[in-house]
């Protein structure tokens, strides 16, 4: 059984930084792209960054980018993303997903339950 | 303002037939798959439809998807109280290359 299980969120000051892990189990960690997609509360599904299955390639939503990066170590099937000067808007819950395909996934095919990040002074 | 465009809400009676509607342009619908993800209340996304008609197993054949040109339907026949939910369009954008998701469709059974 495919699980996702993030960690690392918190409260975080505006201009902060944290780091959101990701630890997979159930599945090839090492053969699958990863992806992060986050939800404002209230609001839509907003992607924000994939990591290929090797980790050579990734790719950012534009909101993110120069802020965040993403990073995987395939021998503790380990998801992260680093996310740093924090903003009020950046403000949601961080969900992993596994993607199918080793480059930039195919689709988001299962997800975690996702770790809450609350930017606020 | 969401890349994809889905209507803010839809609904239905118990038993009918419902379609979610999803508009993008030649550089993501036009050009890539489209999959489509249930959210249930206070639950994480679920993958309901991939690759523009495909279930997942464990997806009821009363999902089913559909494209064309540079639009996407999923319609949702038999409609269930347990169907009450939100639903996201997506597909990986070239021009922006990264994913693009719907702004949600938020279906009440009535």
């Amino acid at each position: 059984e495919v699980q996702l299980l993030e960690s690392g969120g918190g409260l975080v000051q505006p201009g902060g930084s944290l780091r959101l892990s990701c630890a997979a189990s159930g599945f090839t960690f090492s053969l699958y792209a990863m992806s992060w997609v986050r939800q404002a509360p209230g609001k839509g599904l907003e992607w924000v960054s994939t990591i290929s299955s090797s980790g050579g390639t990734t790719y950012y939503a534009d909101s993110v980018k120069g802020r965040f990066t993403i990073s995987r170590d395939n021998s503790k099937n380990t998801l992260y993303v680093q996310v740093n000067s924090l903003r009020a808007e950046d403000t949601a819950v961080y969900y992993c997903a596994k993607n199918v395909g080793a480059k930039r996934g195919e689709y988001f095919q299962y997800w975690g339950q996702g770790t809450l990040v609350t930017v606020s002074s | 303002q969401s890349v994809l465009t889905q209507p803010p809400s839809a609904s239905g009676t118990p038993g009918q037939r419902v379609t979610i509607s999803c508009s993008g342009s030649s550089s993501n619908i036009g050009s890539k798959t489209v999959n489509w993800y249930q959210q249930l209340p206070g639950a994480a996304p679920k993958l309901l439809i991939y690759d523009d008609t495909q279930r997942p197993s464990g997806v009821p054949d009363r999902f089913s998807g559909s494209k064309s040109g540079t639009s996407a339907s999923l319609a949702i026949r038999g409609l269930q109280s347990e169907d009450e939910a939100d639903y996201y369009c997506a597909a990986w954008d070239g021009s922006l290359n990264g994913w693009v998701f719907g702004g949600g469709t938020k279906l009440t059974v009535l």
